[in-house]
């Protein structure tokens, strides 16, 4: 069965500090990647995603992935975080044409002003 | 109204009650969705509808009765629950079920059983 593991339930970091987010999944086939966003009060949104193409993936905000097939892996970056980057990140994998989306734990990020 | 909306947004009922969660879509989507949110928890996919047709039920108890009447709607009939229900049930929509589309999803319904 398809699975999702975030490596770290809670992170703080202050303003202008560097982020990565662990994801890795497990699933032998082609897979979609994504990375949501919950804000505090606020609905799931799309960070950024990768079908095909060039592993390195842009988001919104100055979020960045990079898909490393060979690690099963697709983590998450900023080189400097904000105050308003508070939320918790979702990492989800779909796996073939008619797989769900499965989502891992999440991990939450606390950026101290 | 855009994106995915759901009513009501909080909801507290007794585990007699009967309630039901209601889901609206305006993007002309195919593909709906429930998942529940729970603390600490994955995120649990219960049913998925496309082009209003169920084509997947998660092992959901009977408690939970989905029930889509045209692709713009889907609703989460409630009755007889327990206290461990409790959660963020959240709504989804995608343009089709297959392929790479993402899924955009609703604020929720944060409900908690007594």
């Amino acid at each position: 069965a398809q699975s999702v593991s975030q490596h770290n339930h809670h992170v703080i970091l202050s303003e202008a500090a560097s982020l990565e987010l662990g994801c890795n999944y497990s699933y032998g086939g082609t897979v979609n990647l994504f990375w949501y966003v919950q804000y505090p009060g606020q609905h799931l949104q799309l960070l950024l995603k990768y079908f095909s193409g060039d592993p390195l993936v842009k988001g919104i905000k100055g979020f960045e992935a990079e898909f490393i097939k060979s690690k099963f892996s697709f983590n998450l970056r900023k080189p400097s975080v904000q105050w308003s980057d508070t939320a918790e990140y979702f990492c989800a994998v779909k796996g073939g044409s008619q797989g769900n989306l499965i989502f891992g734990k999440g991990t939450k990020l606390s950026v101290k002003p | 109204e855009t994106g995915v909306t759901q009513t009501p947004r909080h909801l507290v009922m007794g585990m007699t009650n009967k309630k039901s969660l209601k889901c609206e879509q305006h993007l002309g989507h195919n593909a709906m969705y429930w998942y529940k949110q729970s603390a600490k928890k994955p995120l649990e996919l219960m049913f998925v509808y496309s082009l209003e047709e169920r084509v997947e039920n998660n092992s959901v108890p009977s408690r939970f009765s989905p029930e889509c009447p045209n692709s713009s709607h889907l609703f989460l009939h409630l009755h007889t629950l327990q206290p461990e229900d409790s959660a963020l049930y959240l709504c989804a929509s995608s343009q089709d079920r297959g392929g790479p589309g993402e899924q955009f999803f609703g604020p929720g319904t944060r409900l908690t059983v007594l």
